[in-house]
């Protein structure tokens, strides 16, 4: 799997919108951008995949650029809730019988 | 639909003695996988598993650890005369089949203290 390099911490408010970018230089063509959430005591949490451009869903907002050599999650109007370290992962999706990679992970404090 | 169960949630244990995790995965889930996570560090995998059968154990350190998932029953990680590094969150997860980046569904997790 594609190593991936985050932002070990980042800071916001309640209300503003968080941007964290991974950078993964060596991605293959067939790989999928995928993050993870993880609360403390708890198993990780997927929250949204892509493979080029943007993709949203209910919970994030993906941007991938053309190259793929990096891709922000945006996480709109952050509450106290979204306090949790957020993975990026690299690498096949679906079919894919490989173990998953997580890197260190960036830790997200939201403060009131 | 229950989600993946692991249990014990806390697990103690003195040098020396084994440990046994158990993870039971989501229904018509057959595949398992299993991860370690130190303190402040990202999740590390372990071995990959369908019914009674290894597919890879890459991860998994060479001696006192093994794995299996039986056909009947949940999937057990069993740990042999632990020692005070073996201390950390053991995460299973499960997938409908091969699991790729986005279908492996995590459980809660056990916490193994080793004193």
């Amino acid at each position: 799997l594609a190593k991936t390099t985050q932002p070990i911490s980042m800071d916001s408010y309640e209300g503003q919108e968080v941007n964290i970018t991974c950078s993964h230089n060596n991605i293959a063509t067939n790989d999928y951008i995928t993050w993870y959430q993880q609360f403390p005591s708890q198993g990780p949490r997927f929250i949204i995949q892509g493979y080029k451009t943007k993709v949203t869903n209910e919970v994030a907002s993906l941007f991938i650029p053309a190259d793929r050599k990096s891709s922000t999650l945006s996480l709109p109007r952050v509450s106290l809730s979204d306090t949790a370290v957020y993975y990026c992962l690299v690498g096949a999706s679906g079919g894919g019988a490989d173990g998953l990679t997580f890197g260190k992970g960036t830790h997200l404090i939201i403060q009131p | 639909n229950a989600g993946v169960m692991q249990n014990p949630r806390h697990l103690v244990r003195r040098r020396g003695q084994e440990a046994r995790l158990r993870c039971s995965p989501m229904k018509g889930h057959s595949h398992v996988y299993w991860y370690r996570q130190l303190p402040e560090e990202g999740l590390k995998f372990m071995v990959y598993l369908q019914k009674e059968n290894i597919i890879d154990e890459s991860g998994m350190p060479k001696e006192r650890f093994s794995a299996e998932f039986p056909k009947e029953g949940p999937s057990i990680l069993r740990i042999q005369q632990v020692v005070r590094g073996d201390s950390a969150a053991y995460f299973c997860a499960s997938s409908p089949e091969a699991g790729g980046t986005d279908t492996q569904y995590f459980g809660p997790g056990t916490r193994l203290t080793v004193l």
